[in-house]
């Protein structure tokens, strides 16, 4: 199976900040089926990205992805109160469909 | 707006089955596969299986062949995950999710979670 690894495991940061999310695979994800998530506590996942870099529906525009092969990356151009939450990284290209372990943005 | 509303909590004793249900309403039940994820307390996601309504066939994580079952009921619009010889190491939040786009099995749409606590 792919294994998905992100890093860092936690980002600190303030509001208004860049974020810079790391997702990185044990093998080739082609097509870029790579998808990402973003939870808050008590929460369901919310689709952020999938295809790499397509937005889902309604997502803003700060949250963007890219990345091709085995490296990914997820970026958020200027962080809002809202965006501190956990962000996880999935791939879709080989079952079983696996997730990243999680990076937590929380607020320095 | 597709909407997927999963049953209750449920409190199990070791050695027992487990059986959630996940209805879904609004966008087209068939021809989206229905998947399961689930989440331990303070850990990530792991996928458990899926199922597509219209084949009926399911396909299960290896790591839960033989103790998971996914079935689906187009007529009801639910689709159910049963987990048998519970654990400790059960316990967890268990999601439904649906796929974006036919055949590209990331998740866009979410059930609220079902909390299942195994215990004696």
């Amino acid at each position: 199976e792919i294994v998905l690894t992100q890093s860092p495991g936690t980002l600190s940061l303030s509001p208004g900040e860049r974020a810079t999310l790391s997702c990185r695979a044990s093998q080739s994800v082609y097509s870029n089926y790579l998808a990402w998530y973003q939870q808050k506590p008590g929460q369901a996942p919310r689709l952020l990205i999938h295809g790499a870099s397509s937005r889902a529906t309604g997502i803003p525009d700060r949250f963007s992805g890219s990345g091709s092969g085995t490296d990914f990356t997820l970026t958020i151009s200027r962080l809002e109160p809202e965006d501190f939450a956990v962000y996880y990284c999935q791939q879709y290209v080989s079952p079983p469909w696996t997730f990243g372990q999680g990076t937590k943005v929380e607020i320095k | 707006q597709v909407q997927l509303v999963q049953s209750g909590a449920e409190v199990k004793k070791p050695g027992s089955s487990v059986k959630v249900s996940c209805k879904a309403s609004g966008g087209t039940f068939s021809g989206y596969a229905l998947n399961w994820v689930r989440q331990a307390p303070g850990h990530g996601l792991e996928w458990m299986g899926d199922i597509n309504p219209i084949f009926g066939k399911a396909n299960y994580a290896q790591r839960f062949q033989g103790r998971v079952t996914i079935n689906a009921d187009a007529s009801t619009s639910t689709a159910y995950m049963e987990l048998s010889g519970l654990t400790s190491e059960d316990t967890a939040v268990y999601y439904c999710a649906r796929e974006g786009s036919v055949h590209a099995p990331f998740f866009e749409y979410w059930g609220q979670g079902t909390l299942v606590s195994v215990s004696s």
